[in-house]
This record gives structure tokens, sequence and C-alpha cells, in this order.
């Protein structure tokens, strides 16, 4: 109930290309959704997030996409850039509990 | 503005030894997390602290681990009797309680290696 499950395990995206990460989740008391993105050696850093009362959230070449019906969100990065490989995890939390659940990432390499 | 810091950055122990890890959050944030991220694998919740209420340690995984924050800033993360499957970086998180978003500021972590 408390899992995120997120994929694929990796992927690898020519420059310009469309990557899309997806991810399910089981617990419908989750009401907020973040995407992190993390460099080796880095901290993750938030990406962008979105609560269940929409159904897409975008800011520049990233796009949420949120389906409450199905339990689950993706991630899409129009144009793709080599600056964008990382990895990229999603994650869940519940009204009131602000600790986080990830799911296990996404290696993404955007080939130049 | 000075970001969540942490140290050491990296550690290296022998088996059974105690360490402790330090986190130093963003001045003003109430909350305070503690995640684990083992190789290859997704963020795992260890502790959470905000402000004065009693902490949720629901996501320690034995009791050699602990932690404290004094004075609602510094915390530290002790664990007792290392053993190898302790090996992972451990990371640091804090937010504004003020905050609609929940967004969560990490540290760059602090990887502990158990010989």
């Amino acid at each position: 109930q408390q899992q995120v499950k997120q994929s694929p395990q990796s992927l690898i995206v020519q420059k310009g290309g469309i990557s899309i990460i997806n991810c399910a989740y089981e617990n419908t008391a989750f009401d907020y959704f973040p995407w992190y993105q993390q460099f080796p050696g880095k901290g993750p850093a938030l990406l962008i997030a979105i609560r269940p009362d929409v159904s897409e959230k975008k800011e520049g070449r990233f796009t949420i996409s949120f389906n409450k019906s199905a339990k689950q969100f993706s991630l899409h990065i129009m144009d793709s850039q080599p600056g964008d490989s990382a990895t990229y995890f999603c994650a869940a939390s519940m009204r009131g509990f602000q600790k986080l659940v990830f799911g296990t990432g996404t290696r993404l390499l955007v080939s130049p | 503005g000075a970001g969540v810091s942490q140290s050491p950055s990296n550690k290296v122990t022998e088996k059974g030894k105690d360490v402790e890890l330090r986190c130093d959050p963003i001045s003003g944030h109430t909350a305070l997390y503690w995640y684990r991220q083992s190789l290859g694998q997704g963020l795992e919740f260890l502790i959470y602290f905000q402000g004065n209420s009693a902490p949720d340690k629901s996501g320690l995984p034995s009791d050699r681990f602990s932690a404290e924050r004094t004075g609602g800033s510094v915390s530290t993360l002790t664990i007792q009797r290392t053993q190898q499957e302790d090996s992972a970086v451990y990371l640091c998180a804090s937010s504004s309680r003020d905050s609609i978003s929940n967004e969560q500021f990490f540290g760059p972590g602090t990887r502990l290696t158990v010989l």
C-alpha cells in the first residue's frame, strides 16, 4: 500500500526526443506527487510536483500527467537535452504526513 | 543562501563501530528528514522531526539506529554496531512548515561504507 512503482529502470533518448517515465501507486490517501532529479554526487532536487485535483502540470519542458482513476502519474521531458541526463525519482506523500515515499528511480541518458 | 549541509561527506568504518552523521538544515526550516539511499535503490524514509513534536521514527530499520535534533536545528543520526548492510548514502532534507508545496530540500548526503 505504501509503495510507489517506477518504470523504466533506465532510459536512453536521443537529443531532442521525448523522455517518459511512469509511476503507479496503490494508496489513495496520497495527495502530493513530486518528481525529483538527482545528479551524481548530489542530493535530489525538486523538479515539478502535482496534486490530484489537476490532470496535468507543465513547467517549461517538463510535464506531469496524472490519472487519478488509474492511480498513475508520469513525467514527460520534451526536447530532451544531454544536460537532462540524471536519475529521476517519483514520490508521493499523504496529507498531514510529510514523509515522502519514493520510487526506485530511472536513470536517464540523453545521447548527443 | 545556504542549503542543507551534511558532514562528513564520506565515512569509512569497520563493522561493529558506531558512527554519527550530522545534518544542518536550512535556517528557519522546522521539518527535518533522514532518508537512506542504497546502491541502485530509491530513497528509504528513516525519521522525521517537526518542530517540538515527537519524531516519526517509523522508518528506522532497527534499534541500532537513532537520531536526535537539538534546539530545533542540527540533527545527528547515530548508527551503533554498524553492519555491512548499513553501507549506503544517508540523505538529510528540510522543509518549511509554511510551504504549501511540501518541497523538501536535500543535502548532498553522507556516503557510509562499512568494511
